[in-house]
């Protein structure tokens, strides 16, 4: 069974910091999805990488997927309270998803 | 504007209750399904459907059960509610295709069991 590991587990930072959440695969990704979840929310889709070392950016935020398809990352730049949220990875197997844990972060004004 | 909509946002219920959990999408997707959200433990997926009247088992369907009538509506059914299921509810639904499909979530329900 495929395992997700997010790293860290939570993230309580200032306005204008940066920072990286990580999530590591036990196994291959086939195909990985960031998600945002904000407080009394459902998930929403940030992006989805598929090519190992594929980078792709989203205004402030910058999705990095490992060559060996086994790990992504997630920097934040300039970080805003409105950034606030569970950060959330996922691998597509078939039609289903397997979620990590999740990276509760919170940006203070 | 895509959406899904579950019946309640809060819910209580006592032991031993059966609830129902509806969700609603109005993007004609073929597939639904349904998650429980607990503090560091992400989301597991308890049942999922990939069409009208066909269910299948997620991670953790024991204590559950699901019905699929209609295209649009997904429900999860608790037929002897437990403390143990005191959680946050999460539908989802997609289009059936390739490996890059986005899930569109609903906002949730969450449930206390007493």
């Amino acid at each position: 069974t495929q395992l997700l590991e997010q790293s860290p587990q939570f993230l309580s930072i200032q306005e204008g910091e940066n920072l990286t959440v990580y999530c590591n695969s036990s196994s291959v990704f086939s195909s990985l999805q960031w998600y945002r979840q904000e407080p009394g929310e459902g998930p929403v889709l940030l992006v989805t990488v598929v090519t190992g070392g594929e980078v792709k950016k989203l205004k402030r935020l910058t999705f990095q997927f490992g060559d060996a398809r086994k790990d992504s990352s997630l920097h934040i730049t300039a970080a805003q309270p409105g950034d606030t949220g569970l950060y959330l990875c996922a691998d597509r197997q078939g039609g289903k998803l397997i979620f990590g844990q999740g990276t509760e972060l919170s940006v203070k004004p | 504007d895509v959406k899904v909509t579950q019946s309640s946002r809060y819910l209580v219920k006592r032991t031993g209750e059966k609830v129902f959990l509806e969700c609603v999408q109005d993007m004609d997707h073929e597939n639904m399904f349904w998650y429980r959200q607990d503090p560091g433990l992400g989301l597991r997926l308890i049942y999922f459907s990939y069409d009208v009247k066909m269910k299948e088992k997620g991670d953790i369907p024991e204590g559950y059960s699901v019905s699929r009538e209609k295209k649009e509506r997904f429900s999860l059914i608790l037929e002897s509610a437990s403390t143990n299921q005191t959680s946050m509810y999460l539908c989802a639904s997609s289009r059936q295709g390739g490996n890059t499909d986005t899930q569109y979530f609903g906002p949730g329900t969450r449930l206390t069991v007493l």
